[in-house]
């Protein structure tokens, strides 16, 4: 079965401070991976996928990921967080359906 | 280009009464989906709409049914509402399941149900 973990449910980080979240998956093939974001109140926005390819993938927002294949991980990283960034993130794996993770929630400290 | 629509944004039921969550797609998708998101429960998926047939549905009871209609929009529909069925509905389209498609989900802003 598909399932996704974000071991992290909350992560605060200074401002300008690097930021790294993060995701392992179990999918029976080769999988479609996201990272979405989610303002309080509002939908979901992709930030990156990962289809095939370069495992080193860039997203929108200076945000980047990295698949692991051996150790199931696609985690998502960015060098320099900004207050802006401070939301919910969402790992999710699948190629219809997507099976999402739980979530973590950023906090920015200025 | 619009993005995904859902109305309403914000409903207010009582128990045992039913509700009606409707989304519209991005133009040229024919896939839609809806999650619920309840409070510290993540995204679950519900129910999932191509090309107007159910092609799988969630761990959900069958009183949480839907359809999709020819313009590729769809209805959601709760029967029987129970306190714990308060969440934010959100929907989600895509290009489908053939060659062109990308996997990438597109998501409304929600329709946010309260049960009292």
């Amino acid at each position: 079965a598909q399932s996704v973990t974000q071991p992290d449910i909350h992560i605060t980080v200074s401002e300008g401070a690097s930021l790294e979240l993060r995701c392992n998956y179990s999918y029976g093939a080769t999988p479609y991976l996201f990272w979405y974001v989610q303002s309080p109140g509002q939908g979901l926005q992709l930030l990156l996928k990962y289809f095939s390819g370069d495992t080193l993938v860039q997203g929108i927002k200076g945000f980047e990921a990295e698949f692991k294949r051996s150790q199931s991980s696609f985690n998502l990283r960015k060098p320099s967080v900004h207050w802006s960034d401070a939301a919910e993130y969402f790992c999710a794996v699948g190629a219809a359906e997507l099976v999402f993770g739980a979530g973590t929630i950023l906090r920015v400290k200025s | 280009e619009a993005g995904v629509t859902q109305s309403p944004t914000h409903l207010i039921k009582t128990r045992g009464q039913q509700a009606t969550l409707r989304c519209s797609p991005i133009s040229g998708h024919t896939s839609v989906y809806w999650y619920q998101q309840a409070l510290g429960l993540g995204l679950q998926f519900l129910l999932w709409y191509d090309e107007g047939e159910e092609r799988n549905r969630g761990n959900f009871p069958p009183r949480f049914s839907g359809r999709q209609f020819p313009n590729y929009s769809s209805e959601l529909n709760v029967n029987a509402l129970e306190l714990e069925d308060s969440a934010l509905y959100l929907c989600a389209s895509s290009t489908g399941t053939g060659p062109q498609n990308t996997g990438e989900l597109f998501f409304g802003e929600g329709s946010r149900l309260t049960v009292l």
